[in-house]
């Protein structure tokens, strides 16, 4: 299994609604990630966890909160958000690169969030 | 600082080779990707190369690397349609988990 999943494929919400986006890998990757996307634009950092650790939070505002239950899944909670926060959420998750692997991103197909 | 830097269009014709060039400034990068992103679609790796080696071919994939110039390219021999994508150059170091993107190069087939 290599596949990095991500639920729901869209999500339409209000400013005052509270919601969460999923991710779940299989693959026994020891860390994940939350990349924003804007249309036209790269991928932005937004989280990372290590061993089940945030290890890397890039100033999001705390209107998203990352959590990592298990070392298989990661959880976006969204919370207050603002309409310029419409975007694709990309979850990746990656091998340890200090066993000699390459450290390459595996993608979900993302989530894409329109607010209101 | 790390900043990776792409053009963001190209136009080749169908049958043709494409190259798509990146730079890069962090000298500290250990691995360095490029990956295909089709029309609301996540990111596919397409391919890498170790920070020590100049050219990695897969394919009609060739990447080569001039490290010296901290420039990378991506060779697409025998362009097809299915090719048209963005793709994004990205590296990593060894300091942190973080990989940086640049801004993607939109490859466009033409007939």
């Amino acid at each position: 299994d290599t596949e990095v999943t991500q639920t729901p494929k869209h999500l339409v919400m209000g400013m005052t609604n509270k919601k969460s986006l999923k991710c779940e890998q299989h693959m026994g990757h020891r860390a994940m990630y939350w990349y924003k996307q804007k249309a036209k634009k790269p991928p932005e950092l937004m989280f990372v966890y290590s061993y089940e650790k945030l290890s890397i939070n890039e100033s999001v505002p705390s209107r998203f909160s990352p959590e990592c239950p298990n070392s298989s899944l990661l959880n976006l909670h969204l919370h207050a958000l603002q309409p310029e926060d419409s975007a694709l959420y990309l979850c990746a998750s990656s091998q340890d690169r200090e066993r000699g692997t390459t450290g390459e991103l595996f993608f979900g197909e993302g989530s894409r969030l329109t607010v209101l | 600082g790390e900043d990776v830097e792409q053009s963001l269009f190209l136009s080749v014709r169908e049958g043709d080779s494409s190259v798509i060039n990146c730079t890069y400034t962090d000298s500290s990068s250990t691995y360095l990707y490029w990956y295909k992103q089709e029309p609301g679609a996540g990111l596919q790796l397409l391919t890498y190369i170790f920070s020590n080696m100049d050219m990695k071919q897969d394919q009609r994939l060739t990447v080569l690397l001039n490290k010296k110039d901290k420039h990378l390219s991506l060779r697409i021999a025998d362009t097809q349609t299915g090719d048209s994508a963005i793709y994004f150059c990205a590296e990593s170091t060894s300091r942190d988990d973080k990989i940086i993107f640049g801004k993607g190069t939109r490859l466009h087939i033409l007939p």
